[in-house]
């Protein structure tokens, strides 16, 4: 069964730590994965989208790497701030020639303290 | 910026009643889509289209239906609003995938907390 995994279900940091959160799934084939951030009470908003044959990608504070191999990859957040507590969902797309159906986390809840 | 809107961020409605949830996106894509999010399970797709009057079902089409009859609007209904339907919607959409392997952004919009009473 095609399935996405997430840890930590929620973590708890002070402004400008890192923070590494963990994305497992078992979908075979495998397209892309994605990361969405999600404020509370908003639309998720898309951070990275990755390739099988992409090892890490970034934008801006976000960086995330991708292990095909192992199937799994991890989204790095570095200096965080305020405005990054949000929920973070991973998202695999399984492969296919002409559907974008999307297989997605329950995500990791994220709240930075002052 | 593409941009996707949902009618409304708030709903509350009664058992029974039958609900329109609109949303309409401004860049000429393809693909739409609705979900729903509940705590703890993740967003679950509900329906899809990949066209103008073309629709598929998704995960959980049980209990709803959609219509799309104009490319930049995609309404999800709710024949008869039960409680259990209480739940967040989120619509999407996306250009059309182009090739193997490869894969677009999905654009959300920013969601219709609905209450059913």
């Amino acid at each position: 069964k095609n399935q996405v995994e997430q840890s930590p279900q929620s973590l708890i940091i002070l402004e400008g730590k890192n923070c590494t959160l963990q994305c497992n799934y078992t979908v075979s084939p495998f397209s892309n994965l994605r990361w969405y951030k999600q404020d509370t009470g908003r639309g998720p908003v898309s951070l990275t989208i990755m390739t099988f044959s992409e090892n890490t990608k970034s934008n801006g504070r976000y960086t995330a790497t991708l292990d095909a191999d192992t199937k799994q990859s991890s989204l790095h957040i570095t200096a965080s701030q305020l405005s990054d507590s949000a929920s973070y969902i991973c998202v695999v797309s399984p492969e296919s020639y002409n559907t974008d159906k999307l297989i997605f986390g329950t995500g990791t809840r994220l709240q930075v303290f002052p | 910026d593409v941009k996707v809107t949902q009618s409304s961020r708030y709903l509350v409605k009664r058992t029974g009643e039958k609900v329109f949830l609109e949303c309409v996106q401004d860049m000429d894509h393809e693909n739409m889509f609705w979900y729903r999010q509940d705590p703890g399970l993740g967003l679950r797709l509900i329906y899809f289209s990949y066209d103008v009057k073309m629709k598929e079902k998704g995960d959980i089409p049980e209990g709803y239906s959609v219509s799309r009859e104009k490319k930049e609007r995609f309404s999800l209904i709710l024949e008869s609003a039960s409680t259990n339907q209480t739940s967040m919607y989120l619509c999407a959409s996306s250009p059309p995938i182009s090739g193997k392997g490869k894969g677009k952004f999905q654009y959300f919009g920013a969601g219709t907390r609905l209450s059913v009473l």
